[in-house]
């Protein structure tokens, strides 16, 4: 399997611009996780999904941020408009059913706005 | 809410040296993961332990959860260059609850 697949690897972006993330599950998973990684702050969870439902977004910062997932094999992570702070790196991470399984890890978007 | 703590922050060994990592939480466990994080790199999963006394290995990796449940310790005996890199412990707050995860450990190792 190809594992959790995001996209782009790396985004450069200026503020006030729309930043659209992208994550492939592992196929046959059913939960999906977005996260978002700091110095300052660790890792965080943004929001969390089930058979493509969000099931908890108390963890999304902002109005500005706001996630998708129209079909199992596909989500989306949109923050318009982005601002220097939400420089970060995202993870998107899938699990076979629960929210409290072994959860597997994308390589991470590395996100900087100027 | 669930705080996981993890001491230390960072480490600096010898190769070859054996060294421990430790994850405290504020509450009961419901589970605890390990993982691996080098840098540019997403999260690998190590191990996950679910009962009170537990211990797991991996190569040169042990993993042990304490009875009480709330801590947790990562041990690597005769490190190597390879084992360098962030070490992270998750565990859920509550039953079916995403993961909460500690700070991390900064781990390199030197010849």
């Amino acid at each position: 399997d190809a594992g959790v697949i995001q996209s782009p690897r790396h985004e450069v972006t200026e503020m006030g611009q729309e930043v659209t993330l992208r994550c492939k599950p592992i196929s046959g998973h059913n939960s999906l996780f977005w996260y978002r990684q700091t110095m300052m702050r660790g890792l965080e969870l943004l929001i969390y999904f089930n058979n493509n439902v969000p099931i908890d977004d108390s963890g999304m910062p902002e109005d500005r941020f706001s996630a998708k997932m129209p079909n199992a094999s596909f989500s989306t992570l949109k923050i318009q408009p982005s601002e220097p702070r939400d420089s970060a790196v995202y993870f998107c991470a899938s699990s076979l059913t629960g929210a409290s399984e072994t959860q597997y890890f994308g390589p991470g978007t590395r996100l900087l706005v100027l | 809410s669930q705080e996981l703590e993890q001491s230390p922050q960072s480490l600096i060994v010898q190769e070859g040296k054996n060294l421990t990592i430790n994850c405290t939480s504020s509450k009961t466990l419901y589970g605890l993961y390990w993982y691996k994080q080098k840098y540019g790199e997403g999260l690998i999963f190590l191990m996950m332990l679910q009962k009170g006394g537990e211990e797991k290995s991996h190569e040169k990796i042990t993993a042990k959860l304490d009875e009480k449940k709330q801590q947790s310790s990562l041990h690597i005996t005769a490190s190597q260059p390879s084992h360098a890199g962030i070490y992270l412990c998750g565990a859920p707050p509550a039953r079916n609850t995403p993961l909460v995860f500690g700070k991390g450990t900064r781990l390199s190792v030197i010849a």
